[in-house]
């Protein structure tokens, strides 16, 4: 059973300039999360979800959004990049938006924004 | 205000003894928490839950205590060994919401652990 592929693994992007990180759960989960991973913050919680309705947000600015597909694929969106929004960035997938073992994570997306 | 707080960035540990990792929490309304571990260049693992019910869960070498009075919990692993080295996630919980509950995960920032042969 193929895994929560992130693609891309890497990206260079620079300052003002958007991107799109895309996200595909594993087959069956309908729940997907984004997390972003730095290291003075650890990992916190951008956005949820499920059925392509944001169940919960995280303390991010505007310019961070997202979005879900039928097919339960999920893209999030950062516009007017910053330095500091250079990270690791994480997407998690489960059966359904109320698990409570946790997420299945994929690899991530490094983005460094110059 | 972080709410999960790892307060010991790295722990170093000989193979075979014991590794406690540990963790505290502010928010009284968290109800289940969890640890993950993290490999370079991969995504967290799940490695073991507790709810706010208990106060242990063991898996195998890995048990975590939980001690709801003093908002703190710790994993510890038992023997360690070295293809434990990675940095370990603390992560909690708290039921939210109407109809169901949003359960959004928040971390504590890791700790390295390094199991030295």
């Amino acid at each position: 059973k193929a895994g929560v592929t992130q693609t891309p693994r890497y990206l260079i992007k620079t300052r003002g300039q958007q991107v799109t990180l895309s996200c595909s759960p594993i087959s069956g989960h309908r729940s997907v999360s984004w997390y972003q991973q730095t290291p003075g913050q650890g990992l916190q919680f951008l956005f949820e979800y499920f059925s392509e309705t944001q169940r919960n947000k995280g303390n991010f600015p505007g310019r961070f959004s997202g979005r879900q597909f039928s097919n339960s694929r999920s893209e999030m969106n950062v516009s007017t990049l910053e330095l500091g929004d250079s990270a690791l960035y994480l997407c998690a997938s489960s059966l359904s938006w109320a698990t409570r073992r946790g997420y299945t994570f994929g690899s991530g997306t490094r983005l460094t924004v110059v | 205000d972080q709410q999960v707080k790892q307060n010991s960035p790295s722990l170093s540990v000989q193979e075979g003894r014991i590794s406690i990792l540990n963790c505290d929490y502010t928010n009284s309304m968290f109800d289940y928490f969890l640890w993950y571990k993290k490999y370079p260049a991969e995504g967290p693992t799940f490695l073991i839950s507790i709810s706010s019910i208990k106060d242990k869960n063991e898996d195998g070498r890995f048990t975590v205590f939980l001690n709801k009075s003093a908002k703190h919990l710790s994993l510890h692993i038992v023997p360690s060994q070295p293809g434990d080295s990675a940095v370990y996630f603390c992560a909690a919980s708290e039921a939210r919401g109407s109809g169901g509950s949003n359960y959004k995960l928040t971390f504590g920032k890791g700790t390295l652990l390094t199991v030295n042969p």
